[in-house]
């Protein structure tokens, strides 16, 4: 089974930084790979798929990165509406999450 | 507007059993694979079953397998999750949502319902 593990668990962030959310696989997954992101009390939001394709609809300043082992989300000068949950997710599989708060 | 609506949550005893509905609109259902996530109280996401479009492949958690069935009819653009010997565990929100990836095995969820709580206690 493989397991997904995203650090770090935490991100303190603020408005205008970027931040920069890692998931590891723990074999390779080639680039089958999606983020989500989650506000309290709302449905998970599709950001990326297929490691680095974006979601319609989703802001330039949101991308994916990585293959094999190694993922990166990046998103680049964060907004008040970023902060959240972010989790990566590969074949049912969800990491832990990371939440990026300022 | 793809729209999906859970209903079926509720308080029910260990031991008890309960079914989930996902009501799908917006999109041609029987073209879709089908997954239920469930989300513990202050946890993450944990893949609870999947279908695939034509309800002939489908697959569970192993923390669910032998308790959960998944099913669905095209016929109703609707999904099911039928819940027995529910556990205190098993406590969550569950949530409904569409994967264009199952085909091909690179499975991504990209419209979600709103979730329906379950909550399992004596």
């Amino acid at each position: 089974e493989i397991v997904m593990t995203q650090s770090p668990a935490t991100l303190s962030v603020s408005l205008g930084e970027r931040a920069t959310l890692s998931c590891r696989a723990s074999q390779s997954i080639s680039s089958i790979l999606a983020w989500y992101q989650q506000k309290p009390g709302q449905a998970p939001r599709l950001l990326i798929y297929g490691a680095s394709t974006r979601a319609p609809g989703l802001p330039a300043r949101f991308s994916g990165s990585g293959s094999g082992t190694e993922f990166t989300l990046t998103i680049t000068s964060l907004q008040s509406e970023d902060f959240a949950v972010y989790y990566c997710h590969h074949r049912g599989t969800f990491g832990g999450g990371t939440k990026v708060e300022i | 507007e793809v729209q999906l609506l859970e209903s079926g949550g509720g308080l029910v005893q260990p031991g008890g059993s309960l079914t989930l509905s996902c009501a799908d609109s917006g999109f041609t259902f029987s073209n879709y694979a089908m997954v239920w996530v469930r989300q513990a109280p202050g946890k993450g996401l944990e893949c609870v079953s999947s279908t695939s479009d034509t309800g002939g492949a489908t697959y569970y958690a192993d923390s669910v397998k032998g308790r959960f069935t998944m099913l669905r009819d095209n016929s109703k653009n609707t999904v099911y999750l039928r819940m027995n010997n529910l556990r205190v565990e098993d406590t969550a929100i569950y949530y409904c949502a569409r994967d264009p990836g199952f085909s091909t095995g690179a499975d991504y969820f990209d419209y979600w319902g709103q979730g329906t709580l379950v909550t399992v206690s004596s």
